[in-house]
């Protein structure tokens, strides 16, 4: 079974403009979350959703947004970057027990430059 | 809200050596419990994980952890570390809200 996907893998960005990250779960997943890594921050949570529609949001600006496709396959937004959205950008997919955080799957994630 | 402390930000270990990697949390409901790994250059891997039942939990390539509720606490350990052994380690917590909260993780540096 194929892992999680993510795409870009690397990029670029100037301050001021916007990016979108792609995110394939894997076969059969319903729920994907997103998560922000940085050096002095660790991991930190930015929204999860599930058929669509988002059920939770971590402590982020507007400026980072998110959907969900009917394929399961999810994309976040960032607008009017700024140096500090440097990271590497982590989704995570899961099966969904019953209102249970269950096992997620991570991938590679896209390393996000901002310049 | 539930956060994860890891005390220990890096830890240097010579092979053969025991590993114990302290994980505390805050939450006083029922939680779900992850230690996660990440080898240089890879994405993260989940090593082991407690839902409920029996509170020492075996994971993979020999490691373990012990949930002491009454110490809010998840600590994970391995008998004698080898120099694969070598990533950053998160320990996490999922408390219902459909998201995990990671700690900030522990580099554990293994020398041959």
């Amino acid at each position: 079974k194929a892992g999680v996907t993510q795409t870009p893998r690397y990029l670029i960005k100037t301050r001021g403009q916007q990016v979108t990250l792609s995110c394939s779960p894997i076969s059969g997943h319903r729920s994907v979350s997103w998560y922000q890594q940085t050096p002095g921050q660790g991991l930190q949570f930015l929204f999860e959703y599930f058929s669509e529609t988002q059920r939770n949001k971590g402590n982020f600006p507007g400026r980072f947004s998110g959907r969900q496709f009917s394929n399961s396959r999810s994309e976040m937004n960032v607008s009017t970057l700024e140096l500090g959205d440097s990271a590497l950008y982590l989704c995570a997919s899961s099966l969904d027990p019953a209102g249970e955080v269950g096992e997620q799957y991570f991938g590679p994630g896209t390393r996000l430059t901002v310049t | 809200a539930q956060s994860v402390s890891q005390h220990n930000h890096h830890v240097i270990l010579s092979e053969a050596a025991s590993l114990e990697l302290g994980c505390n949390y805050s939450y006083g409901g029922t939680v779900n419990l992850f230690w996660y790994v990440q080898y240089p250059g890879q994405h993260l891997q989940l090593l082991l994980k407690y839902f409920s039942g029996d509170p020492l939990v075996k994971g993979i390539k020999g490691f373990e952890a012990e949930f002491i509720k009454s110490k809010f606490s998840f600590n994970l350990r391995k008998p004698s570390v080898q120099w694969s052994d070598t990533a950053e380690y998160f320990c996490a917590v999922g408390a219902g809200s459909y998201q995990l909260t990671f700690g900030k993780g522990t580099k554990l540096s293994v020398i041959p």
